[in-house]
């Protein structure tokens, strides 16, 4: 069974701290996703990697950055931590598309609140 | 990715089937259609998915209408564990994200 753990399922900061969310996976996964989830907006993308040490923004990578320095490890840097970024963060990794398939698996995801 | 239509919710008694309809005829001919499933407050679970063929894995089947502008998930024994959110997606890989629509809420009862 492919598994994608997260470090924490819940985390509380304050506002302005630097947040680690740390997201590993045991299937050596060429892609690794990092998405944020919220109501009524549904699952946005962040960042991806499709390599070690490679990465692409998102749809709304910004406040955010990331890290990929092996294969199984995928970071989400808050920077700079702010309100607005109190949200459910999902990691996701999946194998190299075949034939236009790609199947992403998710982790437990980590509730973050900001105060 | 083709648009999907879902009902909002369903419900099902425990140990019932659970058929979950699809709706999806803009589909083109190299899209897959996907299921996936969230329980509250937990990550999404890939479930299965198909081109063409009906599928079956341990967790459900997937039925595709010959014409491939539907398709339905079936939970052949549903259990209270199977109360989620069901998303059908319909995509073929061009870069990275997934899309979730509204999905089904599937309430199973005792």
């Amino acid at each position: 069974d492919v598994k994608v753990t997260q470090s924490s399922r819940y985390l509380v900061k304050r506002t302005g701290e630097k947040v680690f969310l740390e997201c590993v996976q045991d299937m050596d996964h060429e892609n690794m996703f990092w998405y944020r989830q919220d109501p009524g907006l549904g699952l946005r993308l962040i960042y991806f990697s499709y390599d070690v040490k490679m990465k692409e923004k998102g749809d709304i990578p910004e406040g955010y950055s990331v890290s990929r320095e092996k294969k199984e490890r995928f970071s989400l840097i808050l920077e700079s931590a702010s309100t607005n970024q109190t949200s459910m963060y999902l990691c996701a990794s999946s194998p190299p598309p075949m034939g236009g398939q790609e199947t992403q698996y998710f982790g437990p995801g980590t509730r973050l609140l900001v105060l | 990715d083709a648009k999907t239509t879902q009902p909002t919710s369903m419900d099902c008694a425990e140990g019932r089937a659970a058929n979950l309809p699809c709706n999806h005829s803009t589909i083109s001919g190299n899209e897959y259609v996907y299921w996936y499933r969230q329980i509250h407050s937990q990550g999404p679970q890939y479930i299965i998915h198909g081109l063409k063929n009906n599928e079956t894995n341990e967790m459900a089947s997937l039925i595709i209408t010959e014409d491939r502008k539907s398709s339905t998930l079936i939970l052949p024994h549903a259990t209270l564990r199977d109360t989620a959110v069901y998303y059908c997606i319909v995509r073929r890989h061009q870069g990275g994200k997934l899309i979730f629509g509204q999905g089904t809420e599937l309430s199973v009862k005792p």
